[in-house]
């Protein structure tokens, strides 16, 4: 039972280069995020979709892009990385819209580094 | 601002000691709070949540939380550590945003 898929695991990056985050989830779930991992900081989400083909701006969505590809998958896109995008990312889903008693499954995460 | 407030950022308890992990949510949030568990370079994990079902909520590893309206608080307890309780400890409640809103973490060591 596979859950929640995120490749890379590890990534490191140049300043200025792109790249993209995938995630995939196998349990029909309507809603998929994208939070980043900072020491101190907790979690912080950038982006989110409460359903297929639609998407929201989280509370740090600046310098990133997501798609929500399908049910399945939901990308997280960094056009020009820089190094305060040197993070843990770790991607979640959620069976309904969100909300309520709903638990969300993440994913083993993603460490990026940009020099 | 977050929703959920998590008081100490590092505690360390000994080997069969109590553990107490504390969160404090705002009076504004829904009455749905959960506690996730991090293990080192792992992904989050559900310890329990409450659903105002019942005001003591049991979770994995033996881990309870009771929730207590008139302190606004979430505080997750176990009564006897063990050394593979280790790990990162997130209280955390859904926004308006229909996400995961998490505190900003409690780093639990065990000394032998």
């Amino acid at each position: 039972n596979a859950g929640v898929t995120q490749t890379p695991k590890f990534q490191v990056l140049k300043t200025g280069q792109s790249m993209t985050l995938q995630c995939a989830q196998d349990m029909n779930h309507n809603s998929m995020y994208w939070y980043r991992q900072d020491p101190g900081m907790g979690l912080r989400l950038i982006y989110y979709s409460a359903s297929e083909g639609t998407t929201d701006k989280g509370e740090v969505p600046n310098g990133y892009n997501v798609s929500r590809l399908n049910k399945r998958e939901f990308s997280l896109r960094l056009e020009s990385a820089a190094p305060s995008q040197t993070s843990v990312y770790f991607c979640a889903s959620s069976e309904r819209g969100g909300g309520g008693n709903t638990e969300a499954f993440f994913g083993q995460g993603t460490r990026l580094t940009v020099v | 601002a977050q929703s959920v407030t998590q008081l100490g950022s590092h505690v360390s308890v000994s080997e069969g000691a109590l553990v107490l992990l504390r969160c404090n949510y705002s009076s504004s949030v829904p009455p749905y709070l959960f506690w996730y568990v991090q293990y080192p370079n792992q992904g989050l994990q559900l310890l329990l949540k409450y659903t105002s079902a019942a005001t003591l909520v049991k979770g994995i590893n033996g881990f309870e939380a009771e929730f207590k309206k008139s302190e606004t608080s979430f505080h997750l307890t176990k009564p006897s550590a063990h050394m593979s309780d280790a790990a990162e400890y997130f209280c955390a409640t859904y926004t308006g945003r229909r996400a995961l809103t998490f505190g900003s973490g409690t780093r639990l060591q065990v000394q032998p």
